[in-house]
């Protein structure tokens, strides 16, 4: 069964840092890898999708990586602001997709 | 922009009561599924549709769950009897690919449930 670690699980930055989260999965033989973003008592917004035959993918501040062999992702978040406070997931899978708990990223101002 | 539609967005309940959850897909997505979040985890799949048939609902609690997606558009999830540990945001996605691809998992708002 695959199972999805995400490090670490809360995160607090000042504004203006770049930084790096990470998502871990046991069974590399996926199709996808999804990044989504979830702020309180809300839905999830999807971010990135990486689909297996791409080791990454970019949209604004946001880069994410994919590495099938060692089974990891990270999510790059340049510059950060402080609205860029939530809970990032990700998911992994092939025709069904398992998340991980998610890295609770609060940015100060 | 094309979204996933959810309701009720929030529902109290007793314990021992009934409860529904209706979710309208983004048009034209073949795939749509039901996941269930407790405060601060991750989503956990309930069941997955392929149009109108099941696909997977190995984790779904078939003594109090069912789920149907009759003409394999919108969707109702159903509790009876709600217990206390049903209390979680119930959240709908749907995807446009399928053959072994999941394609992009869009979510709706999610229906968050509080069972007294």
């Amino acid at each position: 069964k695959q199972e999805v670690t995400q490090i670490p699980a809360a995160l607090s930055v000042p504004e203006g840092e770049n930084l790096v989260l990470n998502c871990s999965f046991t069974d590399s033989a996926i199709y996808n890898l999804q990044w989504f973003r979830q702020d309180p008592g809300k839905g999830l917004t999807s971010l990135l999708l990486i689909q297996s035959s791409q080791r990454e993918q970019t949209s604004g501040r946001l880069n994410a990586s994919l590495d099938k062999s060692s089974g990891r992702s990270t999510l790059y978040i340049a510059a950060s602001q402080p609205g860029d406070s939530a809970t990032y997931l990700c998911a992994v899978g092939n025709n069904d997709m398992r998340f991980g708990a998610g890295t609770r990223l609060t940015v100060k101002p | 922009e094309a979204e996933v539609a959810q309701s009720p967005r929030y529902k109290i309940t007793e314990k021992s009561q009934a409860v529904a959850f209706w979710c309208d897909p983004i048009s034209g997505h073949a795939t749509l599924y039901w996941y269930r979040q407790i405060l601060g985890q991750g989503p956990e799949l309930l069941v997955q549709f392929q149009d109108e048939s099941v696909v997977d609902d190995s984790q779904l609690p078939k003594d109090r769950f069912s789920a149907e997606r009759l003409k394999g558009v919108d969707s109702t999830l159903k509790i009876q009897p709600a217990e206390l540990g049903d209390s979680a945001m119930y959240l709908c996605a749907s995807s446009l690919e399928w053959g072994g691809s999941t394609g992009e998992l869009f979510f709706g708002e999610g229906s968050r449930l509080t069972v007294l």
